[in-house]
């Protein structure tokens, strides 16, 4: 069974462009979050899809958004890219059905804004 | 390798001794709690959950305990090796929401 999928790996930006990741969730499982991780912030929530919905949202600025495709694949973008925005953005997926059960995480997106 | 987090708390064992690993979460009302591990450059890894209705829980070489009463939790790894060394977080969902990370520990294993 494939694990969580993200790509691309790595990305370099310039401020002002902007971004969209992409998240394969693993097979059966219908929810997936994001999150933004770094050094100082550590790991916070951005939102949670499920079943094409938001279900879920952190306290992000509007520049963060998302979405969720009827095969579970989810994408977030980021437009007018900020210097703070540089992270490791990690997207989880779980099965959704019951809200507290295991998320597993992808090896997320470094993200570099300069 | 990419840094996790640069000012974290440390735990340093020597190999082949026991880690416990603790964390103090906010919520009362949290009922479910994760521990994962994250290695440089990769994204955390899920190692072992416990429910609001148990105070332990054992997987391979690790066991959870969770203190209600004090908010605690924490993470027993036995036997520890150098393939241990990573950051540690705990994570905790209050019913129904997504899951909140503590800011995690990073272990180091000395051989």
């Amino acid at each position: 069974k494939a694990g969580v999928t993200q790509t691309p790996r790595y990305l370099i930006k310039t401020r002002g462009q902007q971004v969209t990741l992409s998240c394969s969730p693993i097979s059966g499982h219908r929810s997936v979050s994001w999150y933004q991780q770094t050094p100082g912030q550590g790991l916070q929530f951005l939102f949670e899809y499920f079943s094409e919905t938001q279900r879920n949202k952190g306290n992000f600025p509007g520049r963060f958004s998302g979405r969720q495709f009827s095969n579970s694949r989810s994408e977030m973008n980021v437009s007018t890219l900020e210097l703070g925005d540089s992270a490791l953005y990690l997207c989880a997926s779980s099965s959704g059905d019951r809200r507290n059960t295991e998320a597993f995480f992808g090896q997320g997106t470094r993200l570099t804004v300069v | 390798g990419e840094s996790v987090g640069l000012h974290l708390p440390t735990l340093s064992v020597q190999e082949g001794d026991n880690s416990i690993i603790n964390c103090a979460y906010s919520n009362s009302a949290s009922d479910y709690f994760i521990w994962y591990k994250q290695e440089s450059g990769k994204g955390p890894q899920f190692i072992i959950d416990i429910r609001s209705n148990m105070d332990k829980r054992q997987g391979q070489r690790v066991t959870v305990l969770l203190n209600k009463t004090v908010k605690h939790l924490s993470l027993q790894i036995a036997a520890t090796q150098p393939g241990d060394s990573a950051v540690y977080f705990c994570a905790e969902s209050p019913g129904n929401t997504p899951l909140v990370f503590g800011k995690g520990t990073r272990l180091s294993v000395i051989a």
